[in-house]
Protein backbone atom coordinates (compact mmCIF):
# COMPACT_ATOMS: atom_id res chain seq x y z
CA UNK A 1 0.00 0.00 0.00
CA UNK A 2 0.96 3.20 -0.77
CA UNK A 3 1.69 5.44 2.34
CA UNK A 4 3.55 8.68 3.07
CA UNK A 5 4.93 9.15 6.79
CA UNK A 6 5.73 12.65 8.48
CA UNK A 7 8.09 13.50 11.58
CA UNK A 8 8.01 14.40 13.66
CA UNK A 9 4.46 14.75 14.67
CA UNK A 10 4.66 18.22 16.03
CA UNK A 11 7.72 20.77 16.70
CA UNK A 12 8.07 23.82 18.74
CA UNK A 13 11.44 26.00 17.68
CA UNK A 14 12.36 29.46 18.82
CA UNK A 15 12.00 32.42 16.28
CA UNK A 16 15.27 32.76 14.29
CA UNK A 17 15.86 29.24 14.83
CA UNK A 18 15.76 26.30 11.71
CA UNK A 19 14.69 22.86 11.68
CA UNK A 20 14.10 20.09 9.46
CA UNK A 21 10.72 18.10 8.98
CA UNK A 22 11.08 14.81 7.09
CA UNK A 23 8.67 13.22 4.94
CA UNK A 24 9.55 9.19 3.76
CA UNK A 25 7.18 7.56 1.19
CA UNK A 26 6.37 3.95 0.00
CA UNK A 27 4.89 5.35 -3.42
CA UNK A 28 5.83 3.16 -6.33
CA UNK A 29 5.96 4.20 -9.26
CA UNK A 30 6.79 8.08 -7.98
CA UNK A 31 5.79 11.22 -10.19
CA UNK A 32 6.56 13.46 -7.99
CA UNK A 33 6.35 15.41 -4.59
CA UNK A 34 4.87 18.01 -3.08
CA UNK A 35 5.43 20.07 0.46
CA UNK A 36 2.54 22.11 1.21
CA UNK A 37 1.98 24.63 4.20
CA UNK A 38 -1.26 25.27 5.80
CA UNK A 39 -1.98 27.99 8.33
CA UNK A 40 -4.71 27.43 10.68
CA UNK A 41 -8.51 28.02 9.18
CA UNK A 42 -7.14 28.01 4.99
CA UNK A 43 -6.35 25.92 2.45
CA UNK A 44 -2.90 24.33 2.06
CA UNK A 45 -0.46 26.27 -0.22
CA UNK A 46 2.18 25.02 -2.30
CA UNK A 47 5.38 24.92 -1.37
CA UNK A 48 7.37 23.27 -3.66
CA UNK A 49 7.32 20.19 -6.08
CA UNK A 50 9.80 17.55 -6.86
CA UNK A 51 10.40 15.42 -9.72
CA UNK A 52 12.16 12.56 -10.09
CA UNK A 53 15.51 14.09 -11.67
CA UNK A 54 15.17 16.43 -8.87
CA UNK A 55 17.56 16.45 -5.43
CA UNK A 56 16.77 20.18 -4.15
CA UNK A 57 14.17 23.03 -4.70
CA UNK A 58 14.30 26.12 -2.77
CA UNK A 59 11.11 28.37 -2.02
CA UNK A 60 12.66 31.70 -0.03
CA UNK A 61 13.73 30.36 3.14
CA UNK A 62 12.20 26.89 2.10
CA UNK A 63 14.62 24.34 0.78
CA UNK A 64 13.13 20.57 -0.14
CA UNK A 65 15.30 17.62 -0.76
CA UNK A 66 14.64 14.56 -2.20
CA UNK A 67 16.18 11.61 -2.79
CA UNK A 68 14.15 9.12 -4.89
CA UNK A 69 16.24 5.95 -3.71
CA UNK A 70 15.96 5.92 -0.26
CA UNK A 71 12.17 7.78 -0.90
CA UNK A 72 12.62 9.83 1.51
CA UNK A 73 12.44 14.00 1.70
CA UNK A 74 13.30 16.74 3.96
CA UNK A 75 11.85 20.10 4.34
CA UNK A 76 14.21 22.62 5.59
CA UNK A 77 13.02 26.02 6.96
CA UNK A 78 15.60 28.44 7.86
CA UNK A 79 16.04 31.50 9.84
CA UNK A 80 12.26 30.54 11.26
CA UNK A 81 9.78 33.44 11.47
CA UNK A 82 6.39 33.77 13.62
CA UNK A 83 4.55 33.06 10.34
CA UNK A 84 6.22 30.22 9.64
CA UNK A 85 3.56 28.19 12.40
CA UNK A 86 1.28 26.26 10.37
CA UNK A 87 1.26 22.85 9.48
CA UNK A 88 3.43 21.24 6.53
CA UNK A 89 1.75 18.37 4.69
CA UNK A 90 4.01 16.26 2.20
CA UNK A 91 2.21 15.07 -1.06
CA UNK A 92 3.53 12.20 -3.21
CA UNK A 93 1.98 11.23 -6.37
CA UNK A 94 1.80 8.06 -8.24
CA UNK A 95 3.19 8.12 -11.96
CA UNK A 96 -0.01 8.76 -13.34
CA UNK A 97 -0.55 12.21 -11.49
CA UNK A 98 -3.91 11.23 -10.40
CA UNK A 99 -3.31 9.39 -7.46
CA UNK A 100 -2.47 11.20 -4.44
CA UNK A 101 -0.67 10.08 -0.89
CA UNK A 102 -0.86 12.12 1.71
CA UNK A 103 1.26 12.79 4.55
CA UNK A 104 -0.90 13.37 8.13
CA UNK A 105 1.35 16.58 8.25
CA UNK A 106 4.01 18.39 10.70
CA UNK A 107 2.58 20.83 13.20
CA UNK A 108 5.11 23.67 13.62
CA UNK A 109 4.55 26.52 16.21
CA UNK A 110 7.38 29.14 16.34
CA UNK A 111 7.58 30.80 19.25
CA UNK A 112 8.96 34.31 20.60
CA UNK B 1 -8.05 3.88 10.43
CA UNK B 2 -10.09 6.67 8.59
CA UNK B 3 -10.75 10.04 10.17
CA UNK B 4 -11.94 11.66 7.07
CA UNK B 5 -14.30 9.77 4.86
CA UNK B 6 -15.29 10.61 1.47
CA UNK B 7 -17.93 8.94 -0.49
CA UNK B 8 -18.18 7.90 -3.33
CA UNK B 9 -14.67 6.79 -4.28
CA UNK B 10 -15.71 6.82 -7.86
CA UNK B 11 -18.44 8.00 -9.46
CA UNK B 12 -19.29 8.26 -13.48
CA UNK B 13 -22.87 10.34 -14.48
CA UNK B 14 -24.18 11.44 -17.79
CA UNK B 15 -23.43 15.43 -18.68
CA UNK B 16 -25.97 17.49 -17.71
CA UNK B 17 -27.08 15.47 -14.54
CA UNK B 18 -26.11 16.17 -10.65
CA UNK B 19 -23.62 14.16 -8.66
CA UNK B 20 -23.33 14.93 -4.67
CA UNK B 21 -20.20 13.71 -2.66
CA UNK B 22 -20.00 13.22 1.22
CA UNK B 23 -17.06 14.22 3.20
CA UNK B 24 -17.70 12.70 6.65
CA UNK B 25 -15.02 13.25 10.10
CA UNK B 26 -15.70 10.14 11.55
CA UNK B 27 -14.76 10.59 15.13
CA UNK B 28 -14.17 14.30 16.01
CA UNK B 29 -16.57 17.42 15.25
CA UNK B 30 -15.02 19.24 12.23
CA UNK B 31 -16.50 23.25 11.97
CA UNK B 32 -14.53 23.89 9.36
CA UNK B 33 -13.96 21.57 6.13
CA UNK B 34 -12.13 22.14 2.95
CA UNK B 35 -12.91 21.33 -0.86
CA UNK B 36 -9.84 20.90 -3.38
CA UNK B 37 -9.83 19.37 -7.31
CA UNK B 38 -7.11 18.12 -8.76
CA UNK B 39 -6.85 17.81 -12.74
CA UNK B 40 -4.37 15.82 -13.88
CA UNK B 41 -0.82 16.13 -12.88
CA UNK B 42 -1.77 19.35 -11.50
CA UNK B 43 -1.28 21.03 -7.86
CA UNK B 44 -4.33 20.48 -5.17
CA UNK B 45 -6.24 23.61 -5.72
CA UNK B 46 -8.96 24.70 -3.10
CA UNK B 47 -12.16 25.16 -4.03
CA UNK B 48 -13.91 26.35 -1.18
CA UNK B 49 -13.92 26.50 2.38
CA UNK B 50 -16.95 24.92 4.25
CA UNK B 51 -18.59 26.13 7.24
CA UNK B 52 -20.94 24.11 9.55
CA UNK B 53 -24.35 26.38 9.96
CA UNK B 54 -23.39 29.15 7.48
CA UNK B 55 -22.60 29.95 3.51
CA UNK B 56 -19.14 28.11 2.01
CA UNK B 57 -16.56 30.50 1.17
CA UNK B 58 -15.84 30.02 -2.53
CA UNK B 59 -12.11 30.80 -3.96
CA UNK B 60 -12.22 33.25 -6.60
CA UNK B 61 -13.14 31.89 -9.83
CA UNK B 62 -15.26 28.59 -8.50
CA UNK B 63 -18.51 29.12 -9.35
CA UNK B 64 -21.05 28.98 -6.45
CA UNK B 65 -24.34 27.72 -8.57
CA UNK B 66 -22.32 25.24 -10.09
CA UNK B 67 -20.70 23.79 -6.98
CA UNK B 68 -22.98 23.67 -4.20
CA UNK B 69 -21.82 23.07 -0.90
CA UNK B 70 -23.81 22.29 2.26
CA UNK B 71 -21.99 21.68 5.96
CA UNK B 72 -25.34 20.74 7.76
CA UNK B 73 -23.76 19.49 10.74
CA UNK B 74 -20.35 19.16 12.73
CA UNK B 75 -19.43 15.67 10.86
CA UNK B 76 -21.13 16.03 6.99
CA UNK B 77 -20.04 18.28 4.56
CA UNK B 78 -21.56 18.03 1.00
CA UNK B 79 -20.38 19.01 -2.46
CA UNK B 80 -22.51 19.02 -5.56
CA UNK B 81 -21.84 19.30 -8.92
CA UNK B 82 -24.93 20.62 -10.51
CA UNK B 83 -25.13 19.87 -14.34
CA UNK B 84 -21.92 18.35 -14.56
CA UNK B 85 -20.04 18.82 -17.45
CA UNK B 86 -17.12 16.91 -19.32
CA UNK B 87 -14.69 19.04 -17.88
CA UNK B 88 -15.66 18.76 -14.29
CA UNK B 89 -14.14 15.45 -14.63
CA UNK B 90 -11.81 15.84 -12.18
CA UNK B 91 -10.63 14.35 -8.40
CA UNK B 92 -12.09 15.94 -5.53
CA UNK B 93 -10.71 15.45 -1.95
CA UNK B 94 -11.91 17.28 1.65
CA UNK B 95 -9.79 17.77 4.43
CA UNK B 96 -10.85 18.53 7.66
CA UNK B 97 -8.26 19.78 11.07
CA UNK B 98 -8.04 18.17 14.30
CA UNK B 99 -5.55 19.04 16.93
CA UNK B 100 -3.70 20.95 14.13
CA UNK B 101 -3.28 17.61 12.17
CA UNK B 102 -4.56 17.70 9.19
CA UNK B 103 -6.95 14.88 7.72
CA UNK B 104 -7.82 14.22 4.32
CA UNK B 105 -10.74 12.29 2.41
CA UNK B 106 -10.06 9.32 0.23
CA UNK B 107 -11.27 11.65 -2.28
CA UNK B 108 -13.74 11.14 -5.17
CA UNK B 109 -13.17 11.00 -8.81
CA UNK B 110 -15.87 11.69 -10.82
CA UNK B 111 -15.88 11.28 -15.02
CA UNK B 112 -18.80 12.65 -16.71
CA UNK B 113 -19.64 11.38 -19.97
Amino acid sequence: KNQVEQSPQSLIILEGKNCTLQCNYTVSPFSNLRWYKQDTGRGPVSLTIMTFSENTKSNGRYTATLDADTKQSSLHITASQLSDSASYICVVSGSSGYALNFGKGTSLLVTP
Amino acid sequence: GAVVSQHPSWVICKSGTSVKIECRSLDFQATTMFWYRQFPKQSLMLMATSNEGSKATYEQGVEKDKFLINHASLTLSTLTVTSAHPEDSSFYICSATRQNTIYFGEGSWLTVV
